[in-house]
Protein backbone atom coordinates (compact mmCIF):
# COMPACT_ATOMS: atom_id res chain seq x y z
CA UNK A 1 0.00 0.00 0.00
CA UNK A 2 1.06 3.44 -0.46
CA UNK A 3 2.22 5.76 2.47
CA UNK A 4 2.86 9.33 2.78
CA UNK A 5 4.46 10.44 5.34
CA UNK A 6 4.24 14.37 7.30
CA UNK A 7 7.19 14.55 9.68
CA UNK A 8 6.25 18.33 11.16
CA UNK A 9 3.92 17.23 13.67
CA UNK A 10 3.56 20.96 14.52
CA UNK A 11 5.36 24.30 12.62
CA UNK A 12 4.62 27.94 13.54
CA UNK A 13 4.84 31.29 11.15
CA UNK A 14 4.82 34.61 11.57
CA UNK A 15 2.03 36.49 9.91
CA UNK A 16 3.18 37.62 6.50
CA UNK A 17 6.06 35.44 6.60
CA UNK A 18 6.50 32.11 4.25
CA UNK A 19 6.21 28.54 5.48
CA UNK A 20 6.60 25.70 4.06
CA UNK A 21 5.06 22.13 5.16
CA UNK A 22 6.92 18.67 3.95
CA UNK A 23 5.37 15.96 2.66
CA UNK A 24 6.71 12.47 0.80
CA UNK A 25 5.17 9.65 -0.08
CA UNK A 26 6.15 6.05 -1.18
CA UNK A 27 4.76 4.54 -4.69
CA UNK A 28 5.54 2.52 -7.51
CA UNK A 29 3.32 4.29 -9.75
CA UNK A 30 3.91 6.60 -12.17
CA UNK A 31 -0.18 8.29 -12.63
CA UNK A 32 -1.68 9.67 -9.55
CA UNK A 33 -2.79 12.74 -7.94
CA UNK A 34 -1.37 14.75 -4.52
CA UNK A 35 -3.21 16.84 -2.55
CA UNK A 36 -3.30 19.57 0.30
CA UNK A 37 -6.34 19.54 2.77
CA UNK A 38 -6.87 22.27 5.15
CA UNK A 39 -9.02 21.70 8.16
CA UNK A 40 -9.16 24.64 10.17
CA UNK A 41 -10.65 24.64 14.07
CA UNK A 42 -14.30 23.99 12.48
CA UNK A 43 -13.09 21.14 11.56
CA UNK A 44 -14.24 21.11 7.92
CA UNK A 45 -11.72 19.52 5.09
CA UNK A 46 -10.76 21.68 2.70
CA UNK A 47 -8.90 21.32 -0.64
CA UNK A 48 -6.58 23.56 -0.73
CA UNK A 49 -4.22 22.72 -3.87
CA UNK A 50 -4.07 19.36 -6.02
CA UNK A 51 -0.74 18.02 -7.98
CA UNK A 52 -1.04 15.43 -11.01
CA UNK A 53 1.60 13.90 -11.39
CA UNK A 54 2.41 14.13 -15.19
CA UNK A 55 2.18 17.51 -14.75
CA UNK A 56 5.77 18.30 -14.38
CA UNK A 57 4.72 22.40 -13.30
CA UNK A 58 3.61 23.19 -9.83
CA UNK A 59 0.42 23.51 -9.41
CA UNK A 60 -0.48 27.49 -7.28
CA UNK A 61 -3.25 28.75 -6.27
CA UNK A 62 -2.98 32.38 -5.08
CA UNK A 63 -0.77 31.96 -2.33
CA UNK A 64 -0.72 28.29 -1.38
CA UNK A 65 2.05 26.59 -4.06
CA UNK A 66 3.78 22.99 -3.71
CA UNK A 67 6.92 22.03 -4.51
CA UNK A 68 6.62 18.85 -6.22
CA UNK A 69 9.52 15.88 -6.82
CA UNK A 70 8.59 12.95 -8.39
CA UNK A 71 12.05 11.25 -8.55
CA UNK A 72 12.43 12.15 -4.84
CA UNK A 73 8.72 11.65 -4.30
CA UNK A 74 8.36 14.62 -2.12
CA UNK A 75 5.54 16.96 -2.11
CA UNK A 76 5.83 20.33 0.15
CA UNK A 77 3.22 23.24 0.34
CA UNK A 78 4.35 27.14 0.63
CA UNK A 79 2.20 29.71 2.04
CA UNK A 80 3.40 32.57 1.21
CA UNK A 81 2.36 36.05 3.05
CA UNK A 82 0.84 33.97 5.91
CA UNK A 83 -2.39 35.34 7.72
CA UNK A 84 -4.21 34.29 10.91
CA UNK A 85 -7.00 32.48 9.03
CA UNK A 86 -4.24 30.30 7.75
CA UNK A 87 -3.83 28.35 11.24
CA UNK A 88 -5.19 24.81 10.84
CA UNK A 89 -4.36 21.24 10.44
CA UNK A 90 -3.17 20.48 7.05
CA UNK A 91 -3.20 17.22 5.93
CA UNK A 92 -0.83 15.61 2.67
CA UNK A 93 -2.92 13.43 0.49
CA UNK A 94 -2.43 10.55 -2.92
CA UNK A 95 -4.39 8.87 -4.64
CA UNK A 96 -3.65 6.76 -7.95
CA UNK A 97 -5.02 8.03 -11.51
CA UNK A 98 -6.38 3.99 -11.86
CA UNK A 99 -9.73 3.64 -11.13
CA UNK A 100 -10.81 2.41 -7.47
CA UNK A 101 -8.58 3.58 -5.82
CA UNK A 102 -8.87 5.17 -2.52
CA UNK A 103 -6.76 7.83 -0.73
CA UNK A 104 -4.02 7.62 1.49
CA UNK A 105 -3.72 10.78 4.54
CA UNK A 106 -0.68 11.82 5.86
CA UNK A 107 -0.79 12.44 9.96
CA UNK A 108 -1.05 15.95 9.74
CA UNK A 109 0.98 19.19 10.36
CA UNK A 110 -0.64 21.66 12.86
CA UNK A 111 0.26 25.04 11.25
CA UNK A 112 -0.23 28.20 13.99
CA UNK A 113 0.08 31.73 12.91
CA UNK A 114 1.92 34.36 15.01
CA UNK A 115 0.54 37.78 14.95
CA UNK B 1 -24.56 21.01 -5.48
CA UNK B 2 -24.93 21.40 -1.35
CA UNK B 3 -21.69 19.36 -1.15
CA UNK B 4 -21.65 16.35 0.84
CA UNK B 5 -24.43 16.45 3.61
CA UNK B 6 -23.97 14.48 6.95
CA UNK B 7 -26.42 14.11 9.32
CA UNK B 8 -26.40 14.57 12.96
CA UNK B 9 -23.89 17.03 13.29
CA UNK B 10 -23.02 16.10 16.72
CA UNK B 11 -24.43 12.86 18.51
CA UNK B 12 -24.36 11.99 22.24
CA UNK B 13 -25.36 8.73 23.57
CA UNK B 14 -25.16 6.14 26.20
CA UNK B 15 -22.70 3.31 26.00
CA UNK B 16 -24.41 0.23 24.95
CA UNK B 17 -27.18 1.98 22.41
CA UNK B 18 -27.63 1.85 18.77
CA UNK B 19 -25.73 5.21 16.68
CA UNK B 20 -26.19 5.70 13.11
CA UNK B 21 -25.00 8.06 11.21
CA UNK B 22 -25.96 9.53 7.62
CA UNK B 23 -24.11 10.59 4.77
CA UNK B 24 -25.35 11.97 1.15
CA UNK B 25 -22.66 12.75 -1.21
CA UNK B 26 -22.87 15.02 -4.56
CA UNK B 27 -24.82 13.80 -7.19
CA UNK B 28 -22.41 12.36 -9.87
CA UNK B 29 -20.66 10.82 -7.28
CA UNK B 30 -19.42 7.31 -7.58
CA UNK B 31 -16.56 7.10 -4.64
CA UNK B 32 -18.42 7.12 -0.83
CA UNK B 33 -15.53 7.10 1.63
CA UNK B 34 -16.26 6.82 5.54
CA UNK B 35 -13.35 7.99 7.76
CA UNK B 36 -12.97 8.46 11.61
CA UNK B 37 -10.68 11.14 13.05
CA UNK B 38 -9.17 10.86 16.39
CA UNK B 39 -6.15 12.49 18.06
CA UNK B 40 -4.69 9.52 18.69
CA UNK B 41 -5.41 7.79 15.64
CA UNK B 42 -5.36 10.48 13.50
CA UNK B 43 -7.71 10.65 10.22
CA UNK B 44 -8.60 6.57 9.48
CA UNK B 45 -10.41 4.65 6.27
CA UNK B 46 -13.55 2.77 7.69
CA UNK B 47 -15.07 1.84 4.55
CA UNK B 48 -15.74 3.09 1.09
CA UNK B 49 -17.76 2.63 -1.59
CA UNK B 50 -18.19 2.56 -5.56
CA UNK B 51 -21.21 2.30 -7.14
CA UNK B 52 -23.03 1.23 -3.95
CA UNK B 53 -20.78 -1.63 -4.00
CA UNK B 54 -18.03 -1.96 -0.72
CA UNK B 55 -15.04 -2.62 -2.26
CA UNK B 56 -12.65 -2.44 1.21
CA UNK B 57 -14.28 -2.30 4.46
CA UNK B 58 -10.79 -3.25 6.08
CA UNK B 59 -10.59 -0.34 8.13
CA UNK B 60 -14.21 -1.53 9.88
CA UNK B 61 -12.79 -1.92 13.74
CA UNK B 62 -15.22 -4.39 14.92
CA UNK B 63 -18.73 -6.55 13.81
CA UNK B 64 -20.11 -3.43 15.50
CA UNK B 65 -19.85 -1.56 12.81
CA UNK B 66 -21.58 -1.81 9.90
CA UNK B 67 -22.29 0.57 6.47
CA UNK B 68 -24.85 0.63 3.92
CA UNK B 69 -25.22 2.53 0.54
CA UNK B 70 -28.94 1.73 -0.88
CA UNK B 71 -28.51 3.59 -3.77
CA UNK B 72 -26.29 6.25 -5.01
CA UNK B 73 -27.77 9.22 -3.12
CA UNK B 74 -27.53 7.65 0.95
CA UNK B 75 -24.90 6.12 2.86
CA UNK B 76 -25.64 4.84 6.85
CA UNK B 77 -22.86 4.45 8.93
CA UNK B 78 -24.22 2.30 12.01
CA UNK B 79 -22.53 1.24 15.64
CA UNK B 80 -24.59 -0.95 17.83
CA UNK B 81 -23.95 -1.27 20.20
CA UNK B 82 -21.96 1.60 20.77
CA UNK B 83 -18.67 2.26 23.02
CA UNK B 84 -16.74 5.58 24.91
CA UNK B 85 -13.69 4.73 22.41
CA UNK B 86 -16.65 5.09 19.63
CA UNK B 87 -16.04 8.90 20.45
CA UNK B 88 -14.13 10.09 17.41
CA UNK B 89 -15.45 12.47 14.49
CA UNK B 90 -16.56 10.76 11.42
CA UNK B 91 -16.36 11.65 7.96
CA UNK B 92 -18.47 10.90 4.58
CA UNK B 93 -16.74 12.10 1.56
CA UNK B 94 -17.06 11.34 -2.16
CA UNK B 95 -15.83 11.67 -5.50
CA UNK B 96 -15.10 10.96 -9.17
CA UNK B 97 -12.95 7.99 -10.28
CA UNK B 98 -9.98 10.20 -10.10
CA UNK B 99 -9.07 13.38 -8.06
CA UNK B 100 -9.84 14.82 -5.63
CA UNK B 101 -12.42 14.09 -2.49
CA UNK B 102 -15.15 16.14 -1.06
CA UNK B 103 -15.84 16.12 2.86
CA UNK B 104 -19.18 16.58 4.53
CA UNK B 105 -19.33 18.91 7.64
CA UNK B 106 -18.50 15.66 10.11
CA UNK B 107 -19.94 14.07 12.90
CA UNK B 108 -18.99 14.44 16.18
CA UNK B 109 -20.25 11.26 18.25
CA UNK B 110 -19.30 11.07 22.26
CA UNK B 111 -20.55 8.03 23.75
CA UNK B 112 -20.63 8.42 27.74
Amino acid sequence: AQTVTQSQPEMSVQEAETVTLSCTYDTSESDYYLFWYKQPPSRQMILVIRQEAYKQQNATENRFSVNFQKAAKSFSLKISDSQLGDAAMYFCAYRSRRSGNQFYFGTGTSLTVIP
Amino acid sequence: DAGVIQSPRHEVTEMGQEVTLRCKPISGHDYLFWYRQTMMRGLELLIYFNNNVPIDDSGMPEDRFSAKMPNASFSTLKIQPSEPRDSAVYFCASSLGTGEAFFGQGTRLTVV
